[in-house]
């Protein structure tokens, strides 16, 4: 089955540098790849989203990029700020199986 | 609030014991996924019920069991329970049965004491 491995799995910044999250999967059936954001104790929220026939999405301060290619996604979050501070999740789907398998989580903090 | 909603938000029982888990889908979705969060486990899919029919089987122990009703909420039912199956139990939902995006509840916290 699917395998999303993710790096690395705790991130420290200054507010206003820049995070980068990578992901890596295994199947290459994979076709559609969330990020999701978890602060503590509740839900995870998406954030962003990308699909194999994109190689780059922008949200104003948030970025996917995905290199089909090597399999592997990456999320930039630009100008951080203390909000930011979360844990987050990549996750791959194939469009005929329907669960969502997700990498292990990045714990971000952002530090003032 | 992403529009799914669980009940209970919390639950403290002892081993052995049995408990139900419940879920409304957003308004208009007709899939409805289960996941178990842990900390040693990070999130698990367990299983998804698309408009009533069971879709797809994760890592679900025999011990629990899930259905979906014609009103489209869903159950997860987890019996014998042991201290390892504390955790965070979240249901999500999506339109249809395919690679889209799934929206989160805020979970249910399961104790076992």
């Amino acid at each position: 089955g699917e395998n999303v491995e993710q790096h690395p799995s705790t991130l420290s910044v200054q507010e206003g540098d820049s995070a980068v999250i990578k992901c890596t999967y295994s199947d290459s059936a994979s076709n559609y790849f969330p990020w999701y954001k978890q602060e503590l104790g509740k839900r995870p929220q998406l954030i962003i989203d990308i699909r194999s026939n994109v190689g780059e999405k922008k949200d104003q301060r948030i970025a996917v990029t995905l290199n089909k290619t090597a399999k592997h996604f990456s999320l930039h979050i630009t100008e951080t700020q203390p909000e930011d501070s979360a844990v987050y999740f990549c996750a791959a789907q194939k469009g005929g199986g329907n669960k969502l398998t997700f990498g292990t989580g990045t714990q971000l903090k952002v530090e003032l | 609030d992403s529009g799914v909603t669980q009940t209970p938000k919390h639950l403290i029982t002892a081993t052995g014991q049995r408990v139900t888990l419940r879920c409304s889908p957003r308004s208009g979705d007709l899939s409805v996924y289960w996941y178990q969060q842990s900390l040693d486990q990070g999130l698990q899919f367990l299983i998804q019920y698309y408009n009533g029919e069971e879709r797809a089987k994760g890592n679900i122990l025999e011990r629990f069991s899930a259905q979906q009703f014609p009103d489209l909420h869903s159950e997860l039912n987890l019996s014998s329970l042991e201290l390892g199956d504390s955790a965070l139990y979240f249901c999500a939902s999506s339109v249809g049965g395919g690679a889209e995006t799934q929206y989160f509840g805020p979970g249910t916290r399961l104790l076992v004491l």
